[in-house]
C-alpha cells in the first residue's frame, strides 16, 4: 500500500519564476493538505484540498494556489517566487469522514530553493 | 487563533535513558486534538502519538506516553527506554475537532532530540 508520493524531492528555481510541486495521496484517502516549512521551523499550513476544491486555506499569499484532480492527487503552484519561498514543502493526505480524524499520512516532500 | 509552543529547541540523552519533551498551546476551543510527531532525516513525518483533549486518560503508545494537564495547557512527551532510532526532530501540533473532518494542524517550532550511544 502506497504512501503518500511527492515529486520532484528537490528543486532549484530563479527567484519570480513559477514552480509546480505534484502530490499523490495515501490509497484510500481523499483529503490533500499542503504544508511549507522553512528551515529550523515547524511546517506552516498552506490549504487544504477535498472534492477538488479548497476547503481551508492558512495565510499564505494568492501566489500559492493549488489545484486537486479527480483521482485525488494534488499540485500545488507557487507564482512570482521569492528568496524567502524557500523551503521543505509536505504533502498530507486523510480520510474525511466528518467528526472521525482519523489522521494525517505526510510524504517525504519537496525542498524548493530559490537562488 | 492556536499558537503551539515547544521550549527546547534540543535535547540529548544517553541511549536507555528516559526523556520528556515540554509543549504548551493556547487555544479557546474545547474540542481539540493534540499530536506529537517525529520527522527523521528522511524528512516524513510520522505519527508518534495522539490525544484527544475530551479524554482525560494519557494516552501511551510502547515506550511513548504523553502528560496531558488540559487547565495548564500542557502536553509533554515521555520516551522510555530511548534508542538511537529515536534521533530526530519532534513537533508537537494541534488541530480542532470539528464536523469538518481533518482540520489543519498548528505545529510548534521543534524540538531535536539526540539520543547518544
Amino acid at each position: 500500500d502506497a504512501g503518500v508520493t511527492q515529486s520532484p524531492t528537490h528543486l532549484i528555481k530563479t527567484r519570480g519564476q513559477q514552480v509546480t510541486l505534484r502530490c499523490s495521496p495515501k490509497s484510500g484517502h481523499d483529503t490533500v493538505s499542503w504544508y511549507q516549512q522553512a528551515l529550523g521551523q515547524g511546517p506552516q499550513f498552506i490549504f487544504q484540498y477535498y472534492e477538488e476544491e479548497e476547503r481551508q486555506r492558512g495565510n499564505f499569499p494568492d501566489r500559492f494556489s493549488g489545484h486537486q484532480f479527480p483521482n485525488y492527487s494534488s499540485e500545488l503552484n507557487v507564482n512570482a517566487l521569492l528568496l524567502g519561498d524557500s523551503a521543505l514543502y509536505l504533502c498530507a493526505s486523510s480520510l474525511d469522514r466528518g467528526l472521525f480524524n482519523y489522521g494525517y499520512t505526510f510524504g517525504s516532500g519537496t525542498r524548493l530553493t530559490v537562488v | 487563533a492556536q499558537t503551539v509552543t515547544q521550549s527546547q529547541p534540543e535535547m540529548s540523552v544517553q541511549e536507555a535513558e528516559t526523556v520528556t519533551l515540554s509543549c504548551t498551546y493556547d487555544t479557546s476551543e474545547n474540542n481539540y486534538y493534540l499530536f506529537w510527531y517525529k520527522q527523521p532525516p528522511s524528512r516524513q513525518m510520522i505519527l508518534v502519538i495522539r490525544q484527544e483533549a475530551y479524554k482525560q486518560q494519557n494516552a501511551t503508545e510502547n515506550r511513548f506516553s504523553v502528560n496531558f494537564q488540559k487547565a495548564a495547557k500542557s502536553f509533554s512527551l515521555k520516551i522510555s527506554d530511548s534508542q538511537l532510532g529515536d534521533t530526530a526532530m519532534y513537533f508537537c501540533a494541534f488541530s480542532i475537532n470539528s464536523n469538518f473532518g481533518n482540520e489543519k494542524l498548528t505545529f510548534g517550532t521543534g524540538t531535536r532530540l539526540t539520543i547518544i550511544p
